[in-house]
C-alpha cells in the first residue's frame, strides 16, 4: 500500500505569516489527493481536492499544489481561526490513507 | 441539503460488538459511496474502509479485515459499520462520509468507547 507522510508534524507560526505543509506519497497518485482541516470537537472540513481546487466556501488563503509525490498546502496569510490539524488524504484508489496529521497554532 | 446523521454514544465491553447507522438525506444514496473513518483521543484520522451503496462492494483496510463489516439499506438509505472483538484501543470517534473525490459531507461523528 501507499504511504502518507506530512512535514512538519507541527508548526507555530504568527499572526499573518506564510506556513506551507508538505504531504508527500510513497508512489505517484497523480493528482488524487485532498486536504482536510480538523478542530477539537469538530468534523473533519474538505478544504482542497484533486491537489489544487479549492472547495466551494473556503477562504482563498488555502491553496494546494503538487502532482504524482509531492503535494503542499498553504496558508498565505495565518489566522486564529486556522488553529488546527490538517491532514492530507490520498484516493486514487483504496485504501484513502491519511497522512498523520500537521498541527498549526498561533505563536 | 446533504445530512448525515449517525446514532448515538455507544459503550462495550472488551469483546463485545459496535454497529454504528449512518442516515444518509438530500442526495442519491446509490451514486456515491461511504466512506468510514476513524480519530482514537489524541491521534489522527484513520481511514476504516469504503462500500458502495450501488453494488454492495467494500473495501477495508487491512489492519481491520476480519472485525469489520459495512453494509447498507438502500429502502431506507442507511448505512452501517460493525466493529466485532473490540479492544480499548478501538475506542475513537467513528465518522461516516459521502465520498466521491475526497469527503465533502461528514455525519456528526458516533463516540464509541471500549471499556471493562
Amino acid at each position: 500500500d501507499i504511504q502518507m507522510t506530512q512535514s512538519p508534524s507541527s508548526l507555530s507560526a504568527s499572526v499573518g505569516d506564510r506556513v506551507t505543509i508538505t504531504c508527500r506519497a510513497s508512489q505517484g497518485i497523480s493528482n488524487y489527493l485532498a486536504w482536510y482541516q480538523l478542530k477539537p470537537g469538530k468534523v473533519p472540513e474538505l478544504l482542497i481536492y484533486a491537489a489544487s481546487t479549492l472547495q466551494s466556501g473556503v477562504p482563498s488563503r488555502f491553496s494546494g499544489r503538487g502532482s504524482g509525490t509531492d503535494f503542499t498546502l498553504t496558508i498565505s496569510s495565518l489566522q486564529p481561526e486556522d488553529v488546527a490539524t490538517y491532514y492530507c488524504q490520498k484516493y486514487n484508489n483504496v485504501p484513502f490513507t491519511f497522512g498523520p496529521g500537521t498541527k498549526v497554532d498561533i505563536k | 441539503q446533504v445530512q448525515l446523521v449517525q446514532s448515538g454514544t455507544e459503550v462495550k465491553k472488551p469483546g463485545a460488538s459496535v454497529k454504528v447507522s449512518c442516515k444518509a438525506s438530500g442526495y442519491i444514496f446509490t451514486s456515491y459511496g461511504i466512506s468510514w473513518v476513524r480519530q482514537a483521543p489524541g491521534q489522527g484520522l484513520e481511514w476504516m474502509g469504503w462500500i458502495s451503496p450501488y453494488n454492495g462492494n467494500t473495501n477495508y483496510a487491512q489492519d481491520l479485515q476480519g472485525r469489520v463489516t459495512m453494509t447498507t439499506d438502500t429502502s431506507t438509505t442507511t448505512a452501517y459499520m460493525e466493529l466485532r472483538s473490540l479492544r480499548s484501543d478501538d475506542t475513537a470517534v467513528y465518522y461516516c462520509a459521502k465520498t466521491s473525490g475526497g469527503s465533502r459531507d461528514w455525519g456528526q461523528g458516533t463516540l464509541v468507547t471500549v471499556s471493562s
